[in-house]
């Protein structure tokens, strides 16, 4: 079984300034790691995922993560955030192998961007 | 490409009413998820079908709850006998089988409220 942990509920930070979301999992496999994104009032929207391969992987919107297996982390990056950037964020896994996909999510981080 | 659909976007329901909700996923698509989101909380696994068959499905849905996709296209949840504990966002994904991982879409939700 998986588990997701967001560290931090909500993250307040001025716009223009860097941002870090942190995000641990648990697992006894392999697994594939997402960051999605929810605006207000919407579904989930992909922003990035780590299959396989090179650990830093960039995603839309001038985001991007780092996979690190030995600390099982991947928190999201960015290093100049917009007003628009405002949303609620959500760390996901799902199992290499015996998984149909489904998605593990954490309990999400809400990023607020102040002018 | 319309992305997936849900509908109704609000529902306000009575305690021990039944609800039954919709979601159109993208037309390619053969995989199907269901994910309940309550409020503070990241999205949980419900169910998942491939084409029609419901492969899948978590302990979280109850005897109350049932799934169907009798034409491997659109879906339903109904939920009968309605409870407070039923709040929550219903979210609908969809995506297409392949490797080594195939990214599911979100429907915008269906929001429900048992008074």
């Amino acid at each position: 079984a998986q588990s997701v942990t967001q560290l931090d509920s909500q993250v307040p930070v001025f716009e223009e300034a860097p941002v870090e979301l942190r995000c641990n999992y648990s697992s006894s496999v392999s697994v594939y790691l997402f960051w999605y994104v929810q605006y207000p009032n919407q579904g989930l929207q992909l922003l990035l995922k780590y299959l396989s391969g090179s650990t830093l992987v960039k995603g839309i919107n001038g985001f991007e993560a780092e996979f690190n297996k030995s600390q099982t982390s991947f928190h999201l990056r960015k290093p100049s955030v917009h007003i628009s950037d405002t949303a609620e964020y959500f760390c996901a896994v799902s199992g290499v192998y015996g998984s149909q996909g489904n998605l593990i999510f954490g309990k999400g981080t809400k990023l607020s961007v102040k002018p | 490409d319309t992305g997936v659909s849900q509908d109704p976007r609000h529902k306000i329901t009575k305690r021990g009413q039944n609800v039954t909700f919709r979601c159109d996923p993208i037309s390619e698509h053969n995989r199907l998820y269901w994910y309940r989101q309550t409020l503070g909380q990241g999205p949980e696994f419900l169910t998942y079908f491939q084409n029609e068959a419901q492969l899948e499905k978590s302990r979280l849905l109850s005897d109350r709850f049932s799934a169907e996709r009798p034409k491997g296209s659109f879906s339903t949840l109904e939920i009968q006998r309605t409870e407070q504990g039923d709040s929550a966002m219903y979210l609908c994904a969809s995506s297409a089988t392949g490797s080594p991982y195939n990214e599911q879409f979100f429907g915008p939700g269906t929001r429900l409220t048992v008074l």
